[in-house]
């Protein structure tokens, strides 16, 4: 069965960077389209970042978008969200979601446990 | 950006009892491309069904889906303990700029 563990969360000042990782197993990760998916405190989830099976093909949402970068390493079965000039608004859980197929026109299959992402000061 | 819109926000409801949960999406969306999932505290969200209406691997017969255009139900046809979450319904038409409802509180009454 698939896992994806994420990793790297934290507390980080505002205007700070982190990098989130999420690792793939139990299935060809280079065959899916993969999102970050992120939940402010009490609030509903919002896809932020996606790619697909190769790093040519990445989308941001406006609210992160020259902020934040996802990549992936298929060698490594592993996927990124580099998080730069970070603010209070993006406090939130942070998960990686694997899409059902290689498309992104396909719902989410699996998802990560979640990573605690807090810019505070 | 199609904006889904859930309703009730909270539904109060006992063991047994039938669930109806409702997503409107503020333009069509093909049915091909509507998905409801179950998030409990502190857990991920779960597919529950997608293309509208079609159970995803290991969900109990219970859960149905229905719907098209913009309106979208999800029916729990007798609610067991462990269904009492928040629900959410997602459209993936517009991927990658996938959208979400703001989601159904289920409580038990």
């Amino acid at each position: 069965e698939a896992q994806l563990l994420a990793s790297g969360g934290g507390l980080v000042q505002p205007g700070g960077s982190l990098r989130l990782s999420c690792a793939a197993s139990g299935f060809t990760f280079g065959s899916y389209a993969m999102n970050w998916v992120r939940q402010a405190p009490g609030k509903g989830l919002e896809c932020v970042s996606a790619i697909g099976t190769s790093a040519d093909s990445t989308f941001s949402a406006d609210s992160v978008k020259g902020r934040f970068t996802i990549s992936r390493d298929n060698s490594k079965n592993t996927l990124y969200l580099q998080m730069n000039s970070l603010r209070a608004e993006d406090t939130a859980v942070y998960y990686c979601a694997k899409r059902s197929t290689n498309t992104w026109y396909t719902p989410f299959d699996y998802w990560g446990q979640g990573i605690l992402v807090t810019v505070s000061s | 950006e199609i904006v889904l819109t859930q309703s009730p926000g909270t539904l109060s409801l006992s063991p047994g009892e039938r669930a109806t949960l409702s997503c409107r999406a503020s333009q069509s969306v093909s049915s091909s491309y509507l998905a409801w999932y179950q998030q409990k505290p502190g857990q991920a969200p779960r597919l529950l069904i997608y293309g509208t209406s079609s159970r995803a691997t290991g969900i109990p017969d219970r859960f149905s889906g229905s719907g098209s255009g913009t309106d979208f139900t999800l029916t729990i046809s007798r609610l067991e303990p462990e269904d009492f979450a928040v629900y959410y319904c997602q459209q993936y038409a517009n991927s990658p700029r996938d959208t979400f409802g703001q989601g159904t509180n289920l409580e038990i009454k």
